[in-house]
């Protein structure tokens, strides 16, 4: 099992540029999830799904937007970019919340200038 | 508002000694705890668990403590290993909802 795999590693983007961060996990979990880390800062939740065709939001999902087709695949949309969102993303996914532990990807470091 | 507080950023510890790391939480609704291992450019990585109704879980050399009317726990590893070097996150939980993350400590093992 690869668990959960995060494209790109690594991102620079203009301002108001656009991009999307994949995720995949091959777990079959039905939980999937999307943080933010800023330095010296804990991880923040964007945007969770607890099944393909279901998405919430979290503490901090302004600028961001999130599907959920597939089980596998929680892909995070950045439709303006700002400096605020420069920050290393990961992904994670669980079997159903609380009370389980989560299983991250290795991260997406993103700098938007 | 900071649920989950890790008020060392860092900690050093020689090797073979025990490493205490700490933890506050705000929300007397949290019942369920975790803390998380994390090396640079990976993403966290579980250790180990505890739930409202114990006071203490262990797993090999770590072992978390849970004082629920302190609303703290830690987290200790005994003897620490120039391995455990990494940052290690605590996060809250109340069964069924989003966790909450601490900010961290970084935890140097000195050989």
């Amino acid at each position: 099992n690869a668990g959960v795999t995060q494209t790109p590693k690594f991102r620079i983007l203009k301002i108001g540029q656009s991009m999307t961060l994949q995720c995949t996990q091959d777990m079959n979990h039905n939980y999937m999830y999307w943080y933010r880390q800023d330095p010296g800062m804990g991880l923040k939740l964007i945007y969770y799904s607890v099944g393909a065709g279901i998405t919430d939001k979290g503490e901090v999902p302004n600028g961001y937007n999130v599907s959920r087709s597939t089980t596998e695949d929680f892909p995070l949309r950045l439709e303006l970019a700002a400096p605020s969102q420069t920050s290393v993303y990961f992904c994670a996914s669980s079997y159903p919340r609380g009370g389980n532990e989560q299983f991250f990807g290795p991260g997406t470091r993103l700098t938007v200038l | 508002d900071q649920q989950v507080k890790q008020n060392s950023p860092s900690l050093s510890v020689q090797e073979g000694r025990i490493s205490i790391l700490n933890c506050d939480y705000t929300n007397s609704m949290f019942d369920y705890f975790l803390w998380y291992k994390k090396y640079p450019a990976e993403g966290p990585t579980f250790l180990i668990s505890i739930s409202s109704i114990k006071d203490k879980n262990e797993d090999g050399r770590f072992t978390v403590f849970l004082n629920k009317s302190a609303k703290h726990l830690s987290l200790h590893i005994v003897p620490s290993q120039p391995g455990d070097s990494a940052v290690y996150f605590c996060a809250a939980s109340r069964v069924g909802n989003q966790f909450y993350f601490g900010t961290g400590t970084s935890l140097t093992v000195i050989p």
